[in-house]
């Protein structure tokens, strides 16, 4: 089962921040946050992961809780082509199920022009 | 190809019937999964090959599953004696080796199967 929660829907003004929780508060110390997304008709595509520190790349920002049991994936200037479902995952690095990605149901989320 | 590919895209099969679907991975990948994703839900793992030998195949739902990768590169599912409730899309991911941080998971689109 997931060990992540997360709200089903959200909708956003295209140009606008995207803020996308998650909560995970029976994380593990080895395990990582992971957030993919799935666009329609197509497979799941990496977007960020992050332990306890708070990490950015050119897709997006992943704020996580100093306590570790709740994160946020911020898309600075959603477009209509980042509508699709988001996936939070908890994942450790090493030992068992570490090659294991354990979707939930995700966030839908909807870039509204 | 630069992706992974799987085919065919679409499949509908009468119940009953035997299935195989195709997953070529991306060049020099090493690890390769299986997914099923069931509507409405998230993907849901299968199986996962190192090379040639199915690492963990626990996900598999029944033995009327099976997947083989001969050659340490293309990978085929199988799905014997299909039922209504094996509808589903099928994805592949590859990645190199075990790929620790899980960032360099490539799927592929997916094989929509519909069992009628």
């Amino acid at each position: 089962d997931a060990k992540t929660t997360q709200p089903p829907s959200m909708d956003c003004a295209e140009g606008r921040a995207a803020n996308l929780p998650c909560n995970h508060s029976t994380i593990s110390g080895n395990e990582y946050v992971y957030w993919y997304r799935q666009i329609h008709s197509q497979g799941p595509q990496y977007i960020i992961h992050g332990l306890k520190n708070n990490e950015t790349n050119e897709m997006a920002s992943l704020i996580i809780t100093e306590d570790r049991k709740s994160s946020t994936l911020i898309l600075p200037h959603a477009t209509l082509r980042d509508t699709a479902v988001y996936y939070c995952i908890v994942r450790p690095h090493q030992g068992a199920g570490s090659y294991q990605l354990t979707f939930g149901k995700g966030t839908k989320l909807s870039v509204i022009p | 190809g630069a992706g992974v590919s799987q085919t065919p895209s679409n499949k509908v099969t009468e119940k009953g019937k035997y299935v195989e679907l195709r997953c070529d991975p991306i060049s020099g990948h090493t690890a390769l999964y299986w997914y099923r994703q069931s509507l409405g839900q998230g993907p849901e793992f299968l199986i996962y090959f190192q090379g040639t030998g199915a690492a963990d195949d626990s996900g598999l739902p029944n033995d009327r599953f099976f997947a083989v990768r001969p050659e340490g590169s293309v990978s085929t599912l199988k799905i014997q004696r299909t039922e209504r409730g094996d509808s589903a899309v099928y994805l592949c991911a590859s990645s190199l080796t075990r790929d620790r941080e899980g960032n360099g998971y490539t799927f592929g689109s997916g094989t929509r199967l519909t069992v009628v």
